[in-house]
């Protein structure tokens, strides 16, 4: 069974420090997909990221930056320099070889509530 | 190109009716998966549809169903509601089966039950 746990529940950061989001996941598949969408208060989900399990290297996309590392199962998302407009709901998600394209349903986290205040 | 819709965005029932909801997914996506947003069990995979057909399915009882059109359009069906489905109801369309695509999502349709 696959599991994916953000142990943060919520964060609160004032405008402008940096912020890294954990995410900690469980699988048996060798080759699976990992995910981040952030949701803000209007409810839908916005997709951030996907990495394959055969690709560990870290990307960056402006103030975002994602560490992803097989030896600890972790996927760790970070805002530099964060902004009001960063506040919001970020969960990370999992799923097996299908890559999320429907077939095998993302297994998600309980999500990190992001508090940005000015 | 316009997003994932879903209507309607907001739903009150009373426990024992059903309820339909519906999706329109991305066009040229193929595959539409639905998922239940509850504030005690998070986010949780209800079914996939590809090509009018129910490829998998969540751990939720049979009340749960839907249907995929010959357009893509989907539709997901409750029956016999309790206030336990209460809940961010998400749709996410994504290009096909075979590939490794993304899910896109979209607003979602808030269902209360009362």
């Amino acid at each position: 069974a696959q599991k994916v746990t953000q142990a943060q529940t919520e964060i609160s950061v004032v405008e402008k420090e940096d912020v890294t989001l954990d995410c900690v996941y469980e699988t048996r598949d060798t080759t699976y997909y990992l995910f981040w969408y952030k949701q803000p208060p209007s409810g839908e989900l916005v997709f951030l990221i996907r990495r394959n399990s055969f690709d560990e290297q870290n990307e960056i996309s402006g103030r975002y930056s994602w560490n992803f590392q097989k030896s600890t199962s972790s996927f760790n998302f970070t805002i530099t320099a964060s902004q009001v407009v960063d506040s919001a709901v970020y969960f990370c998600a999992l799923s097996g070889p299908y890559g999320g394209g429907g077939a095998d349903g993302l297994t998600f986290g309980k999500g990190t509530h992001l508090i940005i205040q000015p | 190109k316009a997003g994932v819709t879903q209507t309607p965005r907001y739903l009150i029932k009373t426990r024992g009716q059903q309820v339909t909801l519906s999706c329109s997914p991305i066009s040229g996506h193929r595959s539409v998966s639905w998922y239940q947003q509850t504030p005690g069990q998070g986010l949780q995979f209800l079914f996939e549809y590809f090509s009018e057909t129910q490829r998998n399915k969540g751990n939720f009882p049979g009340r749960f169903s839907g249907r995929q059109f010959s357009n893509s359009r989907s539709e997901m069906n409750v029956s016999t509601l309790e206030l336990g489905d209460s809940a961010l109801y998400l749709c996410a369309s994504s290009i096909s089966a075979t590939n490794t695509d993304t899910q896109y999502f979209g607003p979602g349709t808030r269902l209360t039950v009362l």
